[in-house]
């Protein structure tokens, strides 16, 4: 399947702890997005890359929130010291575009995070 | 800021008949995209239907139309002879025109559920 997949699908962990989660985009997608849905509520953006360069922020991120997408591929997004308010599920998106043009943003299954 | 209100928690259909899903959203923008997508559970986001604000016609997919009111700022989903499958959260989302299509506000969405 060539579609947009996140690793690992699911992670407890305690509160303090670090965590890193993993996705890979559609291969031919050059925008990659991340976003964060807690029960209940719909997806809110946290950061966007185009290749290996991070374009925007959200102001939900937070200095323990750190993402990267080295050579423009694949793409990682670390939370350090993990809190409560952190557990809930991680989307990664991926898209195809040129300057205002853009293909459909396709969504991966998210990594969801409960912290104990 | 803009932002995306969907009023309607849950809502329940009888297989093979008409259900309309409401959306509201605020924005000062006048070019801006619209767009439902299905959530089933446990399973990634999909697009279902997409509107560009500049195009007057109600987009269409299938048993999928919109009901796009720009002046009113709503944007709402009516699924005709709806199926089992249909059973998902629905989230309304709004992109401004010049972004990235991944970078999407949606609202809380829609819980719908679909009678034998």
């Amino acid at each position: 399947d060539t579609g947009v997949s996140q690793d690992p699908r699911h992670k407890i962990t305690k509160r303090g702890q670090n965590v890193t989660f993993r996705c890979d985009p559609i291969s031919e997608h050059n925008r990659l997005y991340w976003y964060r849905q807690t029960l209940g509520q719909g997806p809110e953006f946290l950061t966007y890359f185009q290749n290996e360069a991070q374009l925007e922020k959200s102001r939900l991120l937070s200095d323990r929130f750190s993402a990267e997408r080295p050579k423009g591929s694949f793409s990682t997004l670390e939370i350090q010291r993990t809190e409560q308010g952190d557990s809930a599920m991680y989307l990664c998106a991926s898209s195809l575009g040129t300057g205002l043009s853009d293909t459909e943003a396709f969504f991966g299954q998210g990594t969801r995070l409960t912290v104990v | 800021a803009q932002t995306v209100t969907q009023s309607q928690p849950e809502m329940s259909v009888q297989e093979a008949e008409t259900v309309t899903l409401s959306c509201t959203y605020d924005t000062s923008e006048s070019d801006y995209y619209l767009f439902w997508y299905k959530q089933p559970p446990s399973r990634q986001m999909i697009l279902v239907i997409r509107q560009e604000a500049y195009k007057q016609q109600n987009a269409t997919e299938n048993r999928f139309s919109v009901n796009f009111q720009k002046a009113a700022k709503s944007f709402s989903l009516k699924i005709s002879d709806s199926q089992l499958g249909d059973a998902a959260m629905y989230f309304c989302a709004y992109r401004g025109y010049g972004g990235s299509q991944g970078n999407l506000i949606f609202g809380k969405g829609t819980k719908l559920s679909v009678k034998p």
